[in-house]
Order: structure tokens, then sequence, then C-alpha cells
């Protein structure tokens, strides 16, 4: 257990639903990570978040997704009109980002999503 | 971002060492590496990291040559508990954020 939580584990919907998935990370983390890995693949990164603002985004995160860090602590990632394209496994990651050094980013158990 | 080769798989027998290289050959001067590992429905977990030379800790060791650009994991007796993937990855933390980019990684089996 690395001190990062996520909720719920396992989320199986319909296409064209919504979706919302929590992070909470190590309580100190000022830097939060959302990652998707789908079966066989590495996590590919998605968004970041320095305290509350959301600082990064991938390519990867059409407008159907929106991330939040509401007063830079647990943060929400919502997919809106789900697709089947979507199914995977999203990783939250938290870490204490200090300029100039190595950084260790702390992983949670990830959500995996079905989208029928 | 550096971009990290790997081998797509290893077989080990148990209590082997086993190595892992990874090619890192356009390594940016502030970039550090870092290995992660991960079990099927897990989220990957952080093993190691180094910037020059030799790092050890209680589950690995690290060794990087005067280059930088390569970098080998070594683990020491392995057991069935380490059938996993490993990721090595090259990044540093700037002004921005410190995104990590996977790889497919290396699938290590070990075998009784």
């Amino acid at each position: 257990d690395t001190g990062v939580s996520q909720n719920p584990r396992h989320k199986i919907t319909k296409r064209g639903q919504n979706v919302t998935f929590r992070c909470d990370p190590i309580s100190e983390h000022n830097r939060l990570y959302w990652y998707r890995q789908t079966l066989g693949q590495g996590p590919e990164f998605l968004t970041y978040f320095q305290n509350e603002a959301q600082l990064e985004k991938s390519r990867l995160l059409s407008d159907r997704f929106s991330a939040e860090r509401p007063k830079g602590s647990f943060s929400t990632l919502e997919i809106q009109r789900t697709e089947q394209g979507d199914s995977a496994m999203y990783l939250c990651a938290s870490s204490l980002g200090v300029q100039g050094a190595g950084e260790t980013q702390y992983f949670g158990p990830g959500t995996r999503l079905l989208v029928l | 971002l550096a971009k990290t080769t790997q081998p797509i798989s290893m077989d080990s027998y148990e209590g082997q060492e086993v190595n892992i290289t990874c090619s890192h050959n356009n390594i940016a001067t502030n970039d550090y590496i870092t290995w992660y590992q991960q079990f099927p429905s897990q989220g990957p977990r952080f093993i190691i990291q180094g910037y020059k030379t030799k790092v050890t800790n209680e589950v690995a060791s690290l060794f990087i040559p005067a280059d930088r650009k390569s970098s080998t994991l070594s683990l020491p007796r392995v057991s069935l508990s380490d059938t996993a993937v490993y990721y090595c990855l090259v990044g540093a933390s700037g002004a921005g954020s410190y995104q990590l980019t996977f790889g497919k990684g290396t699938k290590l089996s070990v075998i009784p």
C-alpha cells in the first residue's frame, strides 16, 4: 500500500454514460498525475496537477475527459459519453515535487473501467 | 523525454540474480533513471532511482556507467513473487512536471 487510494476499484458502464473516478493522494504531496493503461502496454500520461492547478494535459485527453483537484487535495477524473475505447485501467500517482531532483511517483491501485 | 529500450521478456530460475539492462542513449544531463515494478491489476511500484554510478537499497541495485547511456537493474536471488513487469524510465523534475513515459517494460518470469 503506497498511501494513494483510488475509488472505485472497478467500474462497468454502458457506452454513452458518464463516469467519475476519485484519487486521494499522499497528504503532503503537491503533485498529482493521472495515467491510463491498456492491456499489454505501459501507463500513458494523461494530466498533471501542481497543487490545485492543472498544468499539463496530454493530447490523449480528449474534451470528453476532465480532471479537477479542488483545494489541492483529492482529484477527480470524469469521462463523459464513454466509448468502448475508454476501457482501460486509470491510474493516479502523487509525488512531492522538488525542482532539480529525481522525483518518485507513488501510484494508487487503479480503477479498471469496462465500457460495454 | 528520453526514450528507453529494454528487453521484452526474461526468464530466470528462483534464487538466481537477475540483471535487466535498459538503454537510454539520449539521456539528458539532468535526467534521473528510475525503475518501477508492476504486478497484474496493480499500479506500478517504485523500486529504485539513481543518477550515476551505483545505488543499492533493500530490494535492488542499480548500476549506471559513466556515460549514463544505459543502466542495469539487479535483483538478487529472485523468488516467484518477483514475477512482474519492470519499467525503466528517465526524466527530471524541472520547472514543469516529471511526466513519466513508460515503454512496454520487461516481463520477468521466475521459474521454480
